[in-house]
């Protein structure tokens, strides 16, 4: 079974700070991973996904992700953060197949402060 | 606008009723799934179709139950609502392998 542990429930940066969002994964077959934002009173957005090509990552608003298959790790960074960076992040796994489930963290709330 | 559609966006009913909560995906994604989230216990998976067949169960309870119809839009019908099914229900669609879900934004369930 695949699982998620993110490490740190809320993380508080900076204005212009940068952003480390800790993610480590358990998987028995390589996995595919994924990083989701949710803002409030929303639903989750993709920010991006790791699917064994590069194993680093860019996707929206700046953020980028790489696969460490040694320490099973999959952080999320960005060099500055911005107000509008706060929101829930999520990370998550599935295996790699068809259309399989996507198994969540429990998830990192990330305040940016002036 | 994501391109899956939930509705209604808020429901407030009473214990022991029971709600359908309907999801559109996304056009030409054939898989959907149902998310409950809840403060307690995070977002948990509940049921995947893919083309109008169950694929994958999660903590689903046997007071709900889903479908996935031929136009692929699909319902989560809760019964016997107790208390502590308040929560968010997300529905998600995807493509297929690796493309991840697009989300819908949400039935916010509330059992008084």
């Amino acid at each position: 079974a695949q699982s998620v542990t993110q490490l740190g429930s809320h993380v508080s940066v900076s204005e212009g700070a940068l952003v480390l969002l800790r993610c480590n994964y358990s998987s028995s077959v390589p996995p595919y991973l994924f990083w989701y934002v949710q803002y409030p009173n929303q639903g989750l957005q993709l920010l991006l996904k790791y699917t064994s090509a590069a194993t680093l990552v860019k996707g929206i608003n700046g953020f980028e992700a790489e696969f460490k298959k040694s320490e099973t790790s999959f952080h999320l960074t960005k060099p500055s953060a911005h107000m509008s960076d706060a929101a829930e992040y999520f990370c998550a796994v599935s295996r790699t197949g068809t259309a399989s489930k996507l198994t969540f963290g429990t998830g990192t709330r990330l305040q940016v402060t002036l | 606008d994501s391109g899956v559609t939930q509705t209604p966006k808020h429901l407030i009913t009473a214990t022991g009723q029971r709600v359908t909560l309907r999801c559109s995906p996304r056009s030409g994604d054939l898989s959907v799934y149902w998310y409950q989230q809840s403060l307690d216990q995070g977002l948990q998976f509940l049921i995947q179709y893919y083309n109008g067949e169950e694929r994958a169960k999660g903590n689903i309870l046997e007071r709900f139950s889903a479908q996935q119809f031929p136009d692929l839009h699909s319902e989560l019908n809760l019964s016997s609502l107790e208390l502590g099914d308040s929560a968010l229900y997300f529905c998600a669609s995807s493509v297929g392998q690796g493309s991840g879900y697009t989300f819908g934004s949400g039935t916010r369930l509330t059992v008084v």
